[in-house]
């Protein structure tokens, strides 16, 4: 089954504010967790990831917090733009191989 | 450098016909994946290959067989088609030794009717 889901399919954001995608995981085996975004008719592609060990990393415009102590993880996705409108997955990775997804959020941003 | 490339983009079958998608990538990557994209839910694992002359099931196998020819190339077959096959197809490709970046083709929009 699924070892990595997301809590809200969909998320409607104001052009210019924070958003925040959250994701939920069950396998504390998992070696990361990564996010990818979709756009519409396109292949996921990779956004950044975070080392099961971490709490924190941040990349251009986005944050990843990692709670291990309850086995969530977010995206921070800072002023958000109308090219962020997309679906985003979070991933993750067991013994180097297996590459693993979420269900999705859909993310609008409101002009 | 093109990536990953998916073959065919667009694919009808009638039920019961047999098809192989294939997938060819040009980075060497050693890991290589396909899944399959249904609304609501997600990116779900059929198959991967952590190496050439490996494979390994996935979360969702069943009806589906994959062949890794070569290090570029992992082809997905369908024996016989269903209804309940009707989705998107990604083939991807990860380099491994730490890396996490996959990167994905195009996508093969197959429908069974």
């Amino acid at each position: 089954g699924e070892s990595v889901g997301l809590h809200l399919p969909t998320l409607s954001v104001q052009e210019g504010d924070n958003s925040i995608i959250n994701c939920a995981y069950s396998n504390s085996a998992s070696d990361y967790f990564i996010w990818y975004k979709q756009e519409s008719g396109k292949g996921p592609q990779f956004i950044i990831d975070i080392r099961s060990n971490m709490d924190k990393r941040q990349g251009q415009r986005v944050t990843v917090l990692l709670n291990k102590t309850v086995k969530h993880l977010s995206l921070q996705i800072a002023a958000t733009q109308p090219g962020d409108s997309a679906v985003y997955f979070c991933a993750e990775t067991r013994n180097d191989y297996k590459l693993s997804f979420g269900a999705g959020t859909t993310v609008t941003v409101r002009a | 450098n093109a990536g990953v490339t998916q073959t065919p983009k667009f694919q009808v079958l009638k039920t019961g016909q047999s098809m192989t998608l294939q997938c060819a990538q040009d980075m060497n990557h050693n890991s290589m994946y396909w899944y399959r994209q249904d609304p609501g839910m997600g990116l779900r694992l059929i198959y991967y290959s952590a190496s050439e002359g490996t494979t390994d099931k996935g979360e969702v196998p069943n009806g589906y067989n994959v062949s890794r020819l070569n290090k570029r190339e992992f082809s997905l077959r369908l024996e016989s088609a269903a209804p309940s096959q009707t989705s998107v197809y990604f083939c991807a490709s990860k380099s491994t030794g730490g890396g996490t970046e996959a990167f994905f083709g195009q996508g093969t929009r197959l429908t069974v009717v």
